[in-house]
This record gives structure tokens, sequence and C-alpha cells, in this order.
């Protein structure tokens, strides 16, 4: 069975350019995440989908960051302008479940970007 | 409010040596996942245990949800576990949202 697949595995850009990320996740999985790591931080969470709904945006900055999945399948996650503050690895994961019910989240390799 | 806190932050070992690892959670949970996250960033699935015991060769984990703690145990450690292991917790009532710790971060030495 795939993984979650993210893509680009890297990218490096100055600060207030744009940059885009690409997560396809595991067939047949309703839910799908976006998390930011800092180095040296356990990830956080950015924005949470249930099928192309959004379920949980509470920490995305709105002012510079979006994120859509439009067929309820894989998901864009851009940032426009970037700042310095922004260099993470951004981390695509799903689930079969999501809501209130349980559910194993797996990961993708993420995507580093840094911001110079 | 609402916290994930692991202990120890940091741990050296030498190859051979056991170790456990601590995850306490501020409230009851609905999934609890241990993650190790390898040299190059990528998180792997140790095990999803919301409750009970579970074993996966040299590694095993606990969790005891009524005392809001889980353990993750490594055994015979090797210098190829060595990275950063994270507890994540999804909080009862919420949208199975994994809240990360700290990460507990493991050198294994030869």
């Amino acid at each position: 069975e795939a993984g979650v697949a993210q893509s680009p595995r890297y990218k490096i850009i100055e600060k207030r350019q744009s940059v885009a990320f690409w997560c396809n996740p595991i067939s047949g999985h309703a839910t799908l995440y976006w998390y930011q790591q800092i180095l040296g931080q356990g990830p956080k969470l950015l924005i949470q989908f249930q099928n192309n709904g959004v379920v949980d945006d509470s920490q995305l900055p709105k002012d510079r960051f979006s994120a859509e999945r439009l067929k309820g399948v894989d998901s864009t996650l851009k940032i426009q302008p970037a700042k310095l503050e922004d260099s993470a690895v951004y981390l695509c994961a799903s689930s079969l479940v999501g809501s209130t019910n349980t559910g194993e989240l797996f990961f993708g390799e993420g995507s580093r970007l840094t911001v110079l | 409010g609402i916290q994930v806190e692991q202990s120890p932050p940091d741990l050296i070992l030498q190859e051979g040596a056991n170790s456990t690892l601590r995850c306490n959670f501020s409230d009851s949970v609905n999934n609890l996942q241990w993650f190790h996250q390898n040299p190059w960033g990528q998180l792997i699935n140790l095990f999803y245990i919301p409750s009970g015991t579970k074993q996966n060769g040299r590694l095993s984990a606990t969790t005891v949800a009524t005392e809001r703690y889980s353990l993750l145990y490594i055994s015979s450690s090797q210098t190829t576990d060595s990275g950063v292991y994270f507890c994540a917790v999804a909080f009862s009532g919420g949208y199975n949202k994994l809240i990360f710790g700290a990460g507990t971060r493991l050198a294994v030495h030869p």
C-alpha cells in the first residue's frame, strides 16, 4: 500500500516569495492534516480536513497561509508571502477516520522549507 | 490547558541498554501514538495505543488511560534506535487532532 506522498522534498526561497506544497494521502483516507515542525520542536497542527471540508484551522496563520482539498483527495498548502520564521518542515498526514472517532495517523516524508 | 509532557528530554545510552520513555497527558484521550523521527525527519509509526499494552520486537508500550500516562520501553538498544521519540495524543471530544509532546532525544552509542 502506498504511503502519504509529498512534494517537493526541499525548497529554498527568499522572504516575501511564495511557495506551495502538495500532498496525496493514503487511498481511502478521509481525513488529511498539515503540520508544521520547527527545528527542535514537536509538530504543530496547521489545518485538518475531513473529506474536502475544514475541521480545524485554528492555528493556521490565515494572513499568509492557505490550504485546499478540492476533490477530497489531494491537498495543497500555500504560503504567500513567506517570512523567515516559516522555515520548517511541513508534514502531511492522513487517517482513515476523523471527527470524534479515533484513527491512526500516517505521515509523509515532509517538505523542508528554508526562507532566506 | 491541554498538555502533553514527555520525559526525559534527552537520553544517552550504551548499545545494549534498556530504557523507558514517559508521556503524561492532561485529559482523557481517544488516540495516543508513539513515533520515532529518524535523522531524515520522517515520522515512523511505532504504536497506536490509546489504552493497554502492545509489543513489537524490542519495543513495547503501555498506556494507562485512567492515570493519564503512557510508557515506551526500548530493550537491548541499538545505534539505529537513535533519534527523537514523540508521543502524540488526541483528546476526547475533539476531532482526532493529534497534539505532540516536545519529544525525547535518544542517542545510542556503540
